[in-house]
């Protein structure tokens, strides 16, 4: 079965760092464009970060230079290194894959919500 | 600009058409897509691309554009219908996915 599931969600204080992993079954992580959304609570989708062929990353500018997309063939999984965060980096997060030229999103996780709070 | 805006909610009766609106300028350039999304569930892919369904998906749902507005038009619309509706594109400035602010369908 194609799946995505992602872990390592919780609560952390602002400041604090977060690694948010992906495990892909059914295909293989790097033969496709891999990207992070979030929906913070009530709130629309909010796109975060890719993974292209070739390791070449994005980010949309609110988390450049603290977060860092990645994957690991090894094991199949997608990561997310979450550094320093804010109250508005509180959301629930998911990983999906890029179903072709028309930047869509045709699998996705069921999410890891990360809450940001003192 | 590679925003795209969509109103917040919209209603439609029981076994009528709705047609929910997504609006930006990187839509003169690039498709939409469309995904439905439950409460408490992930997004869900409807349509993608110029007029594309996901197998699975049935064509009460189909997917238009006219200039800088992309609609998704649901036909017969059923109570199971009732949830929330994002569109998403390509930014036309920095090529990178963009989303709508997502529209709350409620069926009357």
């Amino acid at each position: 079965e194609v799946q995505l599931v992602e872990t390592g969600g919780g609560l952390i204080q602002p400041g604090g760092s977060l690694r948010l992993s992906c495990e892909v079954s059914g295909l293989r992580v790097n033969d496709y464009y891999m990207h992070w959304v979030r929906q913070a609570p009530g709130k629309g989708l909010e796109w975060v970060s890719v993974i292209y062929s070739g390791d070449y990353t994005y980010y949309t500018a609110s988390v450049k230079g603290r977060f860092t997309i990645s994957r690991d063939i090894s094991k199949n999984t997608l990561f997310l290194q979450m550094n320093n965060l804010r109250a508005d980096d509180t959301a629930m997060y998911y990983c999906a894959k890029e179903g072709g030229n028309d930047t869509f999103f045709d699998l996705w996780g069921l999410g890891t919500l990360v809450t940001v709070s003192s | 600009s590679s925003e795209l805006t969509q109103d917040p909610a919209v209603s439609v009766a029981l076994g009528q058409t709705v047609r929910i609106t997504c609006q930006g300028d990187t839509l003169r350039t690039y498709y939409a897509n469309w995904y439905q999304q439950k409460p408490g569930q992930a997004p869900m892919l409807l349509i993608y691309g110029k007029n594309s369904r996901p197998p699975g998906i049935p064509d009460r749902f189909s997917g238009s554009v006219s200039g800088n507005t992309a609609s998704l038009t649901i036909i017969g619309a059923q109570a199971d219908d009732e949830a929330d509706y994002h569109c998403n594109s390509r930014g036309d400035i920095s090529g990178n996915p963009v989303f709508g602010g997502g529209t709350r369908l409620t069926v009357l």
